[in-house]
Parts: structure tokens; sequence; C-alpha cells
């Protein structure tokens, strides 16, 4: 069956440190890959997508690339902020948008 | 625009009792579907809807039911609680349609749910 494996968190970092978050993920075909992000008290939001081998996903300085010989989804930041403190969780969609999601990776970010 | 609104916010019950979750949307989405999220198992899917009168299991179905008579709305329900079903639950919305897998998920601020 469809799975996310992601990196298992806590993983806390000083600001302006790049961030690494592994999501490696199993699946029939070609599915879509997201990454959410949820804040305290709030429901997901949408980071970033990608719908296509080598596909590139970006937003607000996060990026994370579709690549179909490793499977993985990896989300990278080049320098974080105390604002980026949130859980992200790595996502596919194979079929009917049944979305799949990694266990959540809490990021804590110290000034 | 309202988004994604779910009532109650926070909820606890008694074994045994039974409650309905609402989930309303306003942004003329076909899909709503909702899911559980509990410590260290990411979310998990209960149950969806790709119209108006058209519902289908997710991944942990048992214990809930839905109903879609509007396309706006789309309560879960628990018919007698169980400890078990102690979570934050979360309802979220798609466009639908064509390239449904493609399309990021609109989601609710989330019930948190107590079954004593």
């Amino acid at each position: 069956g469809n799975s996310v494996t992601q990196m298992e968190g806590p993983v806390t970092l000083s600001e302006e440190a790049f961030l690494t978050i592994n999501c490696t993920y199993t699946a029939t075909g070609y599915p879509s890959l997201f990454w959410y992000v949820q804040y305290p008290g709030e429901g997901l939001q949408l980071l970033l997508k990608a719908t296509k081998a080598d596909d590139k996903g970006s937003n607000k300085g996060f990026e994370a690339t579709y690549r179909k010989e490793t499977t993985s989804f990896h989300l990278e930041k080049g320098s974080v902020q105390v604002s980026d403190s949130a859980v992200y969780f790595c996502a596919l969609s194979r079929m009917a948008q049944k979305l799949v999601f990694g266990q959540g990776t809490r990021l804590t970010i110290n000034p | 625009n309202a988004g994604v609104t779910q009532t109650p916010k926070f909820q606890v019950l008694k074994t045994g009792q039974s409650m309905t979750l609402q989930c309303a949307q306003d942004m003329n989405h076909e899909y709503m579907s909702w899911y559980r999220q509990d410590p260290g198992m990411g979310l998990r899917l209960i149950h969806y809807s790709v119209g108006a009168g058209i519902t289908d299991q997710g991944e942990v179905p048992n214990g809930y039911n839905v109903s879609r008579s509007t396309t706006e709305d789309f309560p879960l329900r628990l018919l007698s609680a169980a400890p078990s079903q102690t979570s934050v639950y979360f309802c979220a919305t798609a466009p639908g349609g064509r390239g449904l897998s493609n399309q990021p998920q609109h989601f609710g601020d989330g019930t948190r749910l107590s079954i004593l």
C-alpha cells in the first residue's frame, strides 16, 4: 500500500540555520506529493506541492524536489526563522484525493 | 469568506454518548473529508465525499458515520463514543472534479474531542 515516512523529531535549530526534513514514500504509480505545515492550535496549511517527477515545489523560502529514483521529497530551507516553528507533514495523494500522511516533524527554531 | 468551519472546537464526552461534529464550507468544493490526528501517527482518513449524496470509507471508518445531503455540510457522527476515539478531528475540502489528486486540501481548525 501507499505510505510516507518522515524524519523523526523533534528538530531544534538556531535562527538562520539550514533546514532539511527527510521524507520518503512508497506508492504505486505516480503520486502527487505535498508538504503541509501546522501552527499551534490551527489546521494544516499547504506549504508546497509537486505533481510529477523532477518537479520542484517552493514557497516562503522552502523547497522540495520530487525524486522518483529515490522516492523522496525532502523539505529544505536555507535560513530558518523563529516564525518557522511548527509541525511539518509530508503527504502523498494517489487516487481520489486520499491523502496519506507521514507522522509529522515538530520543528523549533531558537532565536 | 470563512473557508472551512468546524464546530465545536472542544468537546468532552462520556463513554457511550453520541455526538455530531459539524463541518461547513463556503467555497463550493465538491470534495470533503474527515481526518483524525493522533500523536506520532500523522493524520488518518476516516470518511470522504466526492459530492452531495456520495460518501465512502477511508482508512479508519469504524465507529463513525457520515452523510452529505448538501454541498456545504459534511457532519461526522459518533454513535457510541469510546476512549479510543479521543483525538483531534479535522475536516478538509478540495475543489474536486478532474485532477483531484493534484489539488491541495483546505483544512478547518479542528475539533479536540476527549472521551472519558
